[in-house]
């Protein structure tokens, strides 16, 4: 079964700076799509970023970009020139290609310091 | 849009009672809705997949006497919680799976805050 193992269950980062996210995974296809969730204290789960295993090229969306290593299994999220609104909780997630659900990470709680 | 919304948004009941959370798709057909359940300062937990017009399929360990859900519409899921115990108190969360896009991507609930007496 795939795991999602998200090691930092806390994270500080000073307005305007970056922070890093750290997320490994463990499967042995190579059909699958990874995905970085933000839950803020609303609860509301809000996609940030997504990456599919096939595509070597990193994606961004704005200031979220992501760092991903298929061979090491690890899908790490940069938050660039943080913002108070950034601070939520992070999951990291996976789901393989002929899946439909989602296996979620414990999750790293971003605190974001004026 | 891709909105889900869930009802009600909080509920407070006594034990032995059934609960019943509503899970809708409001500008797109579902035929995949996904219940998560989520405790303090912990992670989601998949508790079912529910298929339109046919029966849930329960992740190992959940129980499906417990927590019965119906998927009768392409917009509406719901998950019943019978016989409600303080230990059922959690945070419930859905999602959809919008149909026909190449990601199959989900779009979550706001959630369900539950609190057993």
């Amino acid at each position: 079964a795939q795991t999602v193992t998200q090691s930092q269950p806390e994270m500080s980062v000073q307005e305007a700076e970056t922070v890093t996210l750290s997320c490994t995974y463990d499967t042995s296809e190579s059909d699958y799509y990874l995905f970085w969730y933000k839950q803020p204290p609303s609860r509301q789960m809000i996609l940030v970023i997504r990456q599919e295993a096939y595509k070597q090229q990193n994606a961004t969306e704005n200031r979220f970009s992501v760092n991903f290593q298929k061979a090491a299994k690890s899908f790490s999220l940069k938050i660039s020139d943080s913002q108070l609104g950034d601070a939520a909780m992070y999951f990291c997630a996976y789901r393989s290609g002929g899946a439909q659900k989602l296996v979620f990470g414990q999750g790293t709680r971003l605190t974001i310091n004026p | 849009g891709a909105v889900v919304s869930q009802h009600p948004s909080w509920v407070i009941c006594k034990s032995g009672t059934s609960v019943k959370i509503e899970c809708r798709s409001l500008d797109f057909q579902a035929t995949t809705m996904f219940w998560y359940r989520q405790f303090p300062k912990q992670s989601l937990m998949l508790m079912a997949t529910s298929n339109e017009g046919s029966k849930a399929t329960y992740e190992q360990g959940v129980e499906k006497d417990k927590f019965l859900i119906n998927h009768a519409s392409l917009t509406l899921s719901t998950l019943t919680v019978t016989s409600a115990h303080p230990e059922d108190s959690s945070f419930y969360i859905c999602s959809a799976r919008k149909s026909g896009v190449t990601y199959n991507e989900q779009f979550f609930g706001p959630g369900t805050r539950l609190t057993v007496l």
